[in-house]
């Protein structure tokens, strides 16, 4: 079975360019979350979809950050215009959720680098 | 406001030794405990995972311990090898599905 399918998966950028990141969930998961790493904040949820509504994106840094899930097997973050300081792995994860039965396991695509110059 | 704390940031342990990872929780609202291990370049991947109703759990070498009224839950690996060598997190999920990451543990298991 294919898991969490994320593109591209290193991007290079110059500050101010667009950048889109890809997402395709595993099939039949009904949870999506997209998580920003880097060294000095670790992992931090940016926004997560349940349902391709999106649930909760207090975790979005600001305005230039945004996300969507069109239908259940694609979800994208937009960064425009992009900075240096938004270089970093940016990992899709996708999961069964249930009411009474939380989230459950995340399921975590392999991620993008992203480096803006 | 961090809702999950982990301790220690890094270890480093003898092959066969116990490596040991604790996170601490507030939030009383989370019903789901996973831990999540970590290689270089790729994505966190379960490693094992606990509810609140039972106090331990064990799957081979790897250990979960809970203790509900103390907000805290730990990773105990047993008989450490280098092939652990890699980095742990420790999770706290919600019912609504939110999961709420540590800060992550480098362990490095010499041989």
């Amino acid at each position: 079975d294919a898991g969490v399918i994320q593109s591209p998966r290193h991007e290079v950028t110059e500050m101010g360019q667009e950048v889109t990141l890809r997402c395709k969930p595993i099939s039949g998961h009904n949870s999506l979350f997209w998580y920003r790493q880097t060294m000095m904040r670790g992992l931090e949820l940016l926004i997560y979809f349940n349902n391709n509504v999106p649930i909760d994106d207090s975790g979005m840094p600001e305005d230039r950050f945004s996300a969507k899930m069109p239908n259940a097997s694609f979800s994208t973050l937009k960064i425009q215009p992009s900075e240096p300081r938004d270089s970093a792995v940016y990992f899709c994860a996708s999961s069964l959720w249930g009411p009474g039965r939380g989230a459950g396991e995340l399921f975590f695509g392999e991620g993008s680098r992203l480096t803006v110059l | 406001q961090q809702q999950v704390k982990q301790s220690p940031q890094s270890l480093i342990v003898q092959k066969g030794g116990i490596s040991i990872i604790n996170c601490a929780y507030e939030n009383t609202a989370f019903d789901y405990f996973p831990w999540y291990q970590q290689f270089p370049g790729k994505g966190p991947a379960l490693l094992i995972a606990i509810r609140p109703d039972v106090s331990e759990k064990k799957e081979g070498r790897f250990t979960i311990s809970f203790n509900k009224s103390a907000k805290q839950f730990s990773l105990h690996i047993m008989d450490s090898q280098p092939g652990d060598s890699a980095t742990y997190f420790c999770a706290a999920n919600t019912n609504a599905g939110k999961s709420t990451f540590g800060d992550g543990t480098t362990l490095t298991v010499k041989p």
